[in-house]
């Protein structure tokens, strides 16, 4: 069956390090999304990626990366891990089904800094 | 600022009830909207999506749209103990392009048995 796989789902690093968390999803659809949830926040849009070579910031990109060399996945780097980024981490990705962007998540990584 | 608005309740719902949940939003060009049902510690799972005013009926759980008045809705007929989890409303960007969902930060629903 398709699927999105995250790693690792658990991840304790500390301040300053560099962190790259994986996503990797089997549905063959072109368009990829990175969230964070922080408690009174919600779900909020770091980047996302039509396709290959393709990525784009979202609402709050500061302190993130993402590339798209493939379909399947696209990796979210921390390039210098900060407290403010201790969070859980969702990635997505969606096909146009009925001309909607409908998103399905993965299991989620929850990345401590300290 | 695209915003999403909901009630963080927590709602609580004897079992066998029906509960509902609601949603405003701010970007008026929305075109499609999406109801996630989040247990703790999971990911977030597609519940229903709408796309037209009216209402859309799916088992149990039916999805109202009002785009005049810039409001979702979601009933849950029958409410088991098993649907009490936090109900996550999102709408996409104006135009319906594919560059992300904005998220209510989530109504806590409890059924109480």
């Amino acid at each position: 069956d398709a699927e999105i796989t995250q790693s690792p789902r658990h991840k304790i690093t500390e301040t300053g390090r560099q962190v790259t968390l994986a996503c990797h999803q089997t549905w063959n659809h072109n368009n990829m999304f990175w969230y964070r949830q922080d408690l009174g926040h919600g779900l909020r849009l770091i980047h996302y990626s039509y396709g290959v070579h393709d990525t784009n910031k979202g609402e709050v990109s500061d302190g993130y990366s993402v590339s798209r060399s493939n379909t399947e996945d696209l990796p979210l780097t921390l390039e210098s891990a900060a407290s403010s980024q201790t969070s859980v981490y969702f990635c997505a990705s969606s096909d146009r089904t009925g001309g909607a962007d409908t998103q399905y998540f993965g299991p989620g990584t929850r990345l401590t800094v300290l | 600022q695209k915003e999403v608005e909901q009630n963080s309740g927590p709602l609580s719902v004897p079992e066998g009830a029906i509960a509902s949940l609601n949603c405003t939003y701010s970007d008026r060009g929305s075109q499609s909207f999406f109801w996630y049902r989040q247990y703790s510690g999971k990911s977030p799972e597609l519940i229903m999506s709408i796309y037209s005013n009216g209402d859309k009926e799916d088992g149990r759980f039916t999805a109202q749209l009002n785009k005049a008045s810039q409001y979702v809705s979601l009933l849950i007929r029958d409410s088991q103990p098993s649907d009490s989890a936090t109900y996550l409303c999102a709408g996409d960007s104006s135009g319906g392009g594919a560059d992300g969902l904005t998220f209510g930060k989530g109504t806590h629903l409890i059924i109480q048995p």
